[in-house]
This record gives structure tokens, sequence and C-alpha cells, in this order.
């Protein structure tokens, strides 16, 4: 059964205190893995779709990154309005991580 | 090019009722996948369609149902309301949808509260 896990559940950072995210997955032949943002009481924004191991993607202060077991979306001098709930899925797109709740504080 | 919409976007209802959820894709867009978003759970898989078809389904009890028009549309049902469905229903559409590496793009969600 394909298992996807995030982590930290949480993170706090001080403004332009930069940090990772973690994906973590098992999923057989993956082809692809997306990271969206969510915001309270919305439905998720797409951000990035890696396709292969090695890949990068970059977007104002957030890069992801993905390897052949885990994925990360590294976030750079991160600014209050940054401050969501990032969730990972690989292309079967059925089975979402729980997801790292971010806050930015001023 | 217009987004992912969803009707109604707040519902309130209460046991043993049922209601209906409506979602229309990205112009386009064949693949309709919905999903269901608790704080305990997270974004669970209901079910998707494509061509009027369901094409896959997740582990949710017949209560829960959907369908695709001609024109991708689609709606989605829950009979005999639980309190236990009370969540954020999201809809979220694609080119060719799931197993594939095409985006899906999600909707608003509409927010079911079932008292």
């Amino acid at each position: 059964e394909d298992q996807v896990t995030q982590s930290p559940e949480a993170l706090r950072l001080q403004e332009g205190e930069s940090s990772s995210l973690n994906c973590s997955y098992t999923v057989s032949g993956l082809r692809g893995l997306f990271w969206y943002r969510q915001d309270p009481g919305k439905g998720p924004e797409f951000l990035f779709t890696l396709y292969s191991a090695g890949e990068e993607k970059e977007k104002e202060r957030l890069k992801a990154t993905l390897t052949k077991k885990e994925s990360f979306l590294h976030i750079t001098a991160p600014k209050p309005e940054d401050s969501a709930t990032y969730l990972c899925v690989p292309y079967q797109k059925v089975t979402f991580g729980t997801g790292t709740k971010l806050q930015v504080i001023p | 090019k217009a987004g992912v919409t969803q009707t109604p976007r707040y519902l309130i209802k209460t046991r043993g009722q049922q209601v209906t959820l409506s979602c229309s894709p990205i112009s386009g867009h064949r693949s309709v996948s919905w999903y269901q978003q608790t704080p305990g759970q997270g974004l669970q898989f209901l079910f998707e369609y494509f061509s009027e078809t369901q094409r896959n389904k997740g582990n949710f009890p017949g209560r829960f149902s959907g369908r695709q028009f001609s024109n991708s549309r689609s709606e989605m049902n829950v009979s005999t309301l639980e309190l236990g469905d009370s969540a954020l229903y999201l809809c979220a559409s694609s080119l060719v949808g799931l197993d594939y590496t095409d985006t899906q793009y999600f909707g608003p969600g509409t927010r079911l509260t079932v008292l």
C-alpha cells in the first residue's frame, strides 16, 4: 500500500529563518510528485510538479527537490504570507500526505 | 481561464438527510476527482470520474456516490448523513486524471456541517 509521510507536522519559523519540509513516500514506480499549498478553509493551490530524481523547481522563496524516496520543500527567508499547510502527493493523486503546517512569525 | 468551481460553498444539514454537491472543472479537463478533508484524517480520496464513467474509487461506504455529465461537470451525493460526514469536500480536475503526471487543480471546496 502506498504511503506518504510528511514531517514535521508543524513548523514555526521567525521571518527570514530558512528551513525545509520533508515528504517521504513508498510508491513503486514513481513517475511524479506534486506539492500544494493550502490556506485554512480553502482548496489546495498547486505549487510544483517533480518528475524524476534529481529534479529541482523554484518559485519565489520556495524550492522543491526530489530523490528516489523523498522530496524536500526548502523555504528561504520566509515571510508571514508563506504561512499555510503544505501538502505533497505522488502522481497517482490518491494518497496525500497529512501536511506540514507552517507558521511564519513577523 | 476559469478555475474549478464548486457549489454550494457552505451547507448545513441534519443527520439522516441527503446532500448533493456540484463541481465544474476547468474547461477541457475530463477527469474530476472528489476528496474529503477532515482535521483528523486529512485529504482522503473518494472517487474519480472520467468521460462520465467512475474510473477509481476510494474506501468510502456506498452512501457516497457521484456522477459526471457529458460536459464533464460532476455531482457528488451523500445519503443518510452522519455526524462524521462533516468535512470540507474538495473537487479537483485534470486533463487525463489519476495515475498520470498531469497537474490536478482544486476547487475552493464545499464546507458541509451535519447537525
